[in-house]
């Protein structure tokens, strides 16, 4: 069965201080993968994409990497700040069909404090 | 939100009344999909429409309809028959639909059954 596996559920740390999420998934076959930012209340807003062949991929202060032969991807924020808190969601697409086959993660709530 | 907007942003229903949620989009997006997003769980997929007058059931169709008349707007009817309609709705859109297509996000749509 595919799913994609969040880890933690919850963080809290305070703020300037680095934080990885985790993404584990038994998606296959693989076509992509990518991160997403909630907003409390808020839509996602995508953060990156990963292909297969990608091993890291940054965004600012958010630098994603994927593992393809051990089906992992972290998400690393680096000098959080207050703004970060929110849930973290981890995508991943299957290879073949169309997006409407996506597999969502329930998630990590990351709270930053001052 | 990138240019889809969703309305209403709070919606309330008596048990046993059918409900519209609005999801309009500028983007001049092919792909158009409806998700419903309960606490702690991910967002699982309702329908969604690669083309004008076309859509396909996700994975907890039953109880909601849609329709794609316009390129622009998907709206989701949520039903009598859908038996715990109380959830955080997100409408989403993206290019075409295709393998690396990013879907963009609404604000949302909290509907409470009372």
């Amino acid at each position: 069965k595919n799913q994609v596996e969040q880890s933690p559920q919850s963080l809290i740390i305070l703020e300037g201080k680095n934080c990885t999420l985790q993404c584990n998934y038994t998606v296959s076959p693989f076509s992509n993968l990518r991160w997403y930012k909630q907003d409390t209340g808020r839509g996602p807003v995508s953060l990156t994409i990963m292909t297969f062949s990608e091993n890291t991929k940054s965004n600012g202060r958010y630098t994603a990497t994927l593992d393809a032969d051990t089906k992992q991807s972290s998400l690393h924020i680096t000098a959080s700040q207050l703004s970060d808190s929110a849930s973290y969601i981890c995508v991943v697409r299957p290879g073949g069909g169309s997006q409407g086959n996506l597999i969502f993660g329930k998630g990590t709530k990351l709270s930053v404090k001052p | 939100d990138g240019g889809i907007t969703q309305s209403p942003k709070y919606l309330f229903r008596k048990e046993g009344q059918n409900v519209t949620l609005s999801c309009e989009q500028n983007l001049n997006h092919d792909a158009m999909y409806w998700y419903r997003q309960d606490p702690g769980q991910g967002l699982r997929l309702i329908y969604y429409s690669q083309i004008v007058n076309d859509f396909q059931k996700g994975d907890i169709a039953e109880g909601y309809s849609v329709s794609r008349e316009k390129k622009e707007s998907f709206p989701l009817t949520v039903t009598s028959a859908q038996k715990n309609p109380t959830a955080f709705y997100l409408c989403a859109s993206s290019i075409d639909g295709t393998r690396t297509d990013t879907q963009y996000f609404g604000p949302g749509t909290r509907l409470t059954v009372l």
